[in-house]
C-alpha cells in the first residue's frame, strides 16, 4: 500500500525567505509524486509532478521538488516565498494500477508573514 | 484544452434530504472521473472512481453514490443526507496514467 506523511501541518515564513515544505512516501512501486496546492474554497491545481525522469523538478510559481529515493522523500522549496504563496499544500503519491488513484497526504497549511 | 465544471458551487440542505452534485468534463473523451471528499483540516479522501460509462467502484462504505449516465458526466448522490456528510466535494478527471485535473468543488453543508 501507498501513503505520504507531510512532516508539518502549518509552516509560516517571512515574504522574501525560503520555503520548505517536507513529504515522505511510501510505496511498493515505482512511483508518481505530486504537488498541489489549495487556495482557500478552491479546487486543487498541480504545482509540478515526478514521474521517474530528472530528480529535480521544477513547478509553476517558482517552486521545485527533489525526489531523492534513498530517504524516500519529495520536499518542495521555494527560494523566495511571496505573500500569494499562501495556501494549503498536499503531496500525493499515485497507484500506477487500475485507475491511478491518488492517496494524499494530510496537507501543509503556509502562512506568509509581511 | 479541457476543463471540469462542478455545480452547485456551495449548498445547504438538511439532514435527510437528498443530494446531487454534478460534474461535466469538457475538451476530451472517455476519461477517468473522480469523487474526492474533503473534511475540514483533513485531507482528500477518494470516494468513487469511473473509467467509463456506467463502470463505478467505491472505494469506502458510505452514505453516498455515485453514477456515469454519459461519458463526461458524473454525479455523487445521496437518498438521505447524515451531518457527516458535509464537507469539499472535488471532482477529477485524468487520461490513464495521466496527471489528475481537478474541477472547483462544492461545499456542502448539511444541517
Amino acid at each position: 500500500a501507498q501513503s505520504v506523511t507531510q512532516l508539518d501541518s502549518h509552516v509560516s515564513v517571512s515574504e522574501g525567505t525560503p520555503v520548505l515544505l517536507r513529504c515522505n512516501y511510501s510505496s511498493s512501486y515505482s512511483p508518481s509524486l505530486f504537488w498541489y496546492v489549495q487556495h482557500p474554497n478552491k479546487g486543487l491545481q498541480l504545482l509540478l509532478k515526478y514521474t521517474s525522469a530528472a530528480t529535480l523538478v521544477k513547478g509553476i510559481n517558482g517552486f521545485e521538488a527533489e525526489f531523492k529515493k534513498s530517504e524516500t522523500s519529495f520536499h518542495l522549496t521555494k527560494p523566495s516565498a511571496h505573500m500569494s504563496d499562501a495556501a494549503e499544500y498536499f503531496c500525493v503519491v499515485s497507484d500506477p494500477q487500475g485507475a491511478q488513484k491518488l492517496v494524499f497526504g494530510q496537507g501543509t497549511r503556509l502562512t506568509i508573514n509581511p | 484544452s479541457q476543463t471540469i465544471h462542478q455545480w452547485p458551487a456551495t449548498l445547504v440542505q438538511p439532514v435527510g434530504s437528498p443530494l446531487s452534485l454534478e460534474c461535466t468534463v469538457e475538451g476530451t473523451s472517455n476519461p477517468n472521473l473522480y469523487w474526492y471528499r474533503q473534511a475540514a483540516g483533513r485531507g482528500l479522501q477518494l470516494l468513487f472512481y469511473s473509467v467509463g460509462i456506467g463502470q463505478i467502484s467505491s472505494e469506502v462504505p458510505q452514505n453516498l453514490s455515485a453514477s456515469r449516465p454519459q461519458d463526461r458526466q458524473f454525479i455523487l448522490s445521496s437518498k438521505k443526507l447524515l451531518l457527516s456528510d458535509s464537507g469539499f466535494y472535488l471532482c477529477a478527471w485524468n487520461r490513464v496514467a495521466e496527471t489528475q485535473y481537478f474541477g472547483p468543488g462544492t461545499r456542502l453543508l448539511v444541517l
